[in-house]
């Protein structure tokens, strides 16, 4: 069974400039989660899909981040524009059911904001 | 916003020794999960833990849900250098928002 694809896995890009990440879930599973890993922190959910739906962005700062998750199979995150304090790890994550059931999550895709 | 603090923050132990490390909340929890990070890697689900009290293993991890539901603890035996890495705990609160711990730091000497 192939994992979670996430791409690219590493982007730099100068500040205010924007940015939009890739992920394709393992087949089957309907919940989606992108999370944000700044170095040396733990996982921050940034926003949970069940099939093509949100069910949670509470912590999504939504002026300058978006996502989508059409047809309820791929999804991207963008930021537009880019701050330096974005710079960190983005996770993409999927589960069969919602909520917190075991999560197989992707390599991640590493971000640095110049 | 909601913290789930993990201790210790970083370990050092000799091969073979065994380890323990715990995660606490404010708040209450309706389940408990731990992970594990290797560098470059996201987390991968090591134990899930669903009922207070419940004691649960896989293999040489065992973790438990605390009683007060607002902590669990994770001990591995017998450690080997593959355990090295990150264990973060994780779960909902009951308000249903999913949340990861500060982290614990495991490094494993030869």
């Amino acid at each position: 069974e192939a994992g979670v694809a996430q791409s690219p896995r590493y982007k730099i890009i100068e500040k205010r400039q924007s940015v939009a990440f890739w992920c394709n879930p393992i087949s089957g599973h309907a919940t989606l989660y992108w999370y944000q890993q700044i170095l040396g922190q733990g996982p921050k959910l940034l926003i949970q899909f069940q099939n093509n739906g949100v069910v949670d962005d509470s912590q999504l700062p939504k002026d300058r981040f978006s996502a989508e998750r059409l047809k309820g199979v791929d999804s991207t995150l963008k930021i537009q524009p880019a701050k330096l304090e974005d710079s960190a790890v983005y996770l993409c994550a999927s589960s069969l059911a919602q909520g917190p059931y075991e999560q197989y999550f992707g390599p991640g895709t590493r971000l640095t904001v110049t | 916003g909601q913290q789930l603090n993990q201790s210790p923050q970083s370990m050092f132990i000799q091969e073979g020794e065994d380890v323990s490390m715990n995660c606490t909340s404010s708040s209450i929890f309706n389940t408990w999960l731990w992970y594990k990070q290797d560098p470059g890697e996201g987390p991968v689900l090591l134990i899930a833990l669903y009922k207070a009290g419940e004691l649960t293993s896989n293999g040489r991890l065992t973790a438990q849900f605390g009683i007060t539901r607002k902590d669990s603890f994770l001990n591995i035996s017998a450690s080997i250098p593959s355990d090295v890495g990150i264990y973060f705990c994780a779960g909902p609160n009951t308000g249903n928002q999913f949340y990861f711990g500060t982290g614990t730091s495991l490094t494993v000497i030869p």
